[in-house]
């Protein structure tokens, strides 16, 4: 059966921290994986990544895929609080189908 | 990035009822447009894939004579819960599919329904 798992399901750090959120994936036909960031309602495209070891920045957030071992991680430096969010890692299975993952549910404290 | 605007964000309906949802991309052409559900702290669960000018494409397990489905035009899709019940209480989300450059191909997502039926 096709599965994305997330870990952990849930985190609470401080302002300032650096939190690494992990994606591990079992789906045949792999084609990509995406990282969405989920606040109240909808999921905003963070990342795709196709290719190993390619680190992907935007700002404060990076992430990098391993095909070889099928995990990818999420990595935010100094947080601040407007990065608390669900956090969904999604896998591209074929042409179109995205198979999700459960998420991880960030809080950042002040 | 694109935009996907889904209408309406909330809706409460009596049993029974039929609902509407639409999905609509603001800026590009989809031809292909998804209907997830979503339950509460829980993560996203694809219901079909609507191609446009063709049937949608459901999943296993998700009944198609109540939740249809119609991809009239590029930039529409609409997923009409029928008679619904109150376990079809739930929150909606549309995503449509943009194809950027090469390799491209990202699905971006409406803000999602929340329906209540009573």
């Amino acid at each position: 059966e096709d599965k994305v798992v997330q870990s952990p399901l849930s985190l609470v750090v401080h302002e300032g921290d650096t939190v690494t959120l992990n994606c591990s994936y079992e789906v045949t036909n792999f084609r990509s994986l995406l990282w969405y960031k989920q606040e109240k309602k909808a999921p905003t495209f963070l990342f795709m990544l196709t290719s190993s070891g390619i680190e992907k920045k935007s700002g404060r957030l990076s992430s990098i895929l391993d095909k070889k071992e099928l995990f990818s991680i999420l990595n935010i430096t100094a947080t601040q609080t407007g990065d608390s969010a669900v956090y969904l890692c999604a896998v591209r299975q074929g042409a179109q189908k995205l198979v999700f993952g459960q998420g991880t549910r960030l809080t950042i404290n002040p | 990035g694109a935009v996907v605007s889904q209408h309406p964000s909330w809706v409460i309906c009596k049993s029974g009822t039929s609902v509407k949802i639409e999905c609509r991309s603001l800026d590009f052409q989809a031809t292909t447009m998804f209907w997830y559900r979503q339950f509460p702290k829980q993560s996203l669960m694809l219901m079909a894939t609507s191609n446009e000018g063709s049937k949608a494409t459901y999943e296993q397990g998700v009944e198609k004579d109540k939740f249809l489905i119609n991809h009239a035009s590029l930039t529409l899709s609409t997923l009409t819960v029928t008679s619904a019940h109150p376990e079809d209480s739930s929150f909606y989300i549309c995503s449509a599919r943009f194809h950027g450059g090469t390799g491209m191909n990202i699905q971006y997502f409406g803000a999602g329904t929340r329906l209540s039926v009573l």
